[in-house]
């Protein structure tokens, strides 16, 4: 079965550091996603991709974030400055069609350790 | 107030036990969504659902539109249904995460 693939799993990077967090979505889907999840506490929703533009985003994306899809497979995430409460997990997911007709399909996750 | 809620935090259940994990919303959504996430983190999306009723294997997932309600029901719980269990909302393109209910099965 077709998957989400993230990398690196893990990423220690310094404080005010920039970080690229990678993903390459399903082939055949069309709309992209990325969250984040500070240990212990819930996941949260940073922003949606559709058609090469940002279609939603949170307050928590804010203009130390950004997103980008270089190239017909990858989906980045950059963190411009990193600082201490970045460190989370972040999920990369995907799907054919936009969250009210189909399910998305998540990656395993990136583990950011901001020192 | 957090607007996706889910009850219990946590739940201890016995093997062969049916469970029952509840989730309420106080915003308009688009559809409804079950996901479980597993101790090493990965997250996988066992339900969407936007009426009605839908079921697959021993999961069985509910929702009412009117009540802003949704349910979660294992049948014949197992061990390897040990996990954290996310109820969130969609509208278009975003989402919102309730906290998760921590389920456990004991052999």
């Amino acid at each position: 079965e077709p998957e989400v693939t993230q990398t690196p799993s893990h990423q220690v990077t310094q404080m005010g550091q920039e970080v690229i967090l990678r993903c390459v979505p399903i082939s055949n889907h069309l709309y992209f996603y990325w969250y984040r999840q500070i240990l212990g506490q819930k996941v949260e929703f940073l922003v949606s991709f559709y058609n090469n533009e940002i279609s939603e985003k949170s307050e928590i994306f804010d203009d130390q974030f950004s997103v980008e899809r270089p190239d017909g497979s990858n989906f980045t995430l950059k963190i411009r400055s990193t600082k201490l409460e970045d460190s989370a997990m972040y999920f990369c997911a995907s799907s054919q069609q936009i969250l009210s007709n189909q399910p998305q399909h998540f990656g395993d996750g990136t583990r950011l350790s901001i020192l | 107030k957090n607007e996706v809620e889910q009850s219990p935090q946590n739940l201890t259940a016995q093997e062969g036990e049916f469970i029952t994990i509840n989730c309420s919303y106080s915003v308009g959504i688009s559809a409804l969504h079950w996901l479980q996430q597993h101790p090493g983190g990965g997250i996988v999306s066992l339900f969407m659902l936007s009426s009605g009723k839908k079921k697959h294997g021993r999961l069985i997932a509910t929702i009412n539109i009117q009540e802003k309600h949704s349910s979660l029901h294992i049948t014949a719980s197992h061990p390897r249904d040990s996990a954290v269990y996310i109820c969130a909302v969609s509208g278009n393109n975003d989402m919102r995460f309730g906290a998760g209910t921590r389920l456990t099965v004991k052999p």
